[in-house]
């Protein structure tokens, strides 16, 4: 139990809609990192936020954005979705050298 | 970009076997860390190494950060039935754990 909390667990939206997935962090964790894991993949890096800024993306077009919010949750909206963009996306919240992990949710685009 | 390629991609062994897995680096990290990710969860650490050279036990299990910071392995003994899953290396080369990369795992089947 990371006390890292994400919803909805699992989604299906159709090629160019848009998602907004919700990530709750620990109270005390003042950054949040999202991760895109494809199928038989390890997690990538798509950004971080800290203290409700970005703090540095990964190699992910704009369409990716996200938010973070004064009460440690946070969001990731992925726009103009793309079949590639089936995948689990993971957020992890911590401080420095600590990240602890979500369930994740499962992004199915048809 | 930094690439990580760790390997074996699979392994299948008895109970009580020994896991050996290892993990290179394109890219230097100060950074090395050990991950398990079973079904329908996140990753969940396992072991992190701070240090070239550095080698840190967490019950059966045990890692080496490689002396040219380019590698890491990871070591399981007397493997268990509960150790089934996926483990990842990753790696980051600031003080920010959540910048790492990955490596894309390996998936470890324990037969009773």
């Amino acid at each position: 139990e990371t006390g890292v909390t994400q919803s909805p667990t699992h989604l299906i939206k159709t090629r160019g809609q848009q998602v907004t997935l919700r990530c709750s962090s620990q109270s005390g964790h003042n950054t949040v990192s999202w991760y895109q894991q494809a199928l038989g993949q390890g997690p990538q890096f798509i950004f971080q936020y800290y203290r409700e800024e970005e703090n540095g993306r990964g190699n992910f077009p704009p369409r990716f954005s996200g938010l973070q919010f004064p009460n440690y949750s946070s969001e990731l909206n992925v726009n103009a979705l793309e079949l590639d963009d089936s995948a689990l996306y993971l957020c992890a919240s911590g401080a420095e050298d600590e990240q602890y992990f979500g369930p994740g949710t499962r992004l199915t685009v048809t | 970009g930094q690439q990580l390629n760790q390997s074996p991609q699979s392994m299948f062994i008895q109970e009580g076997e020994d896991v050996s897995m290892n993990c290179t680096s394109s890219s230097i990290f100060n950074t090395w860390l050990w991950y398990k990710q079973d079904p329908g969860e996140g990753p969940v650490l396992l072991i992190a190494l701070y240090k070239a050279g550095e080698l840190t036990s967490n019950g059966r299990l045990t890692a080496q950060f490689g002396t040219t910071r380019k590698d890491s392995f990871l070591n399981i003994s007397a493997s268990i039935p509960s150790d089934v899953g996926i483990y990842f290396c990753a790696g980051y080369y600031n003080t920010n754990a959540g910048k790492s990369t990955f490596g894309d795992g390996t998936t470890l089947t324990v037969k009773p």
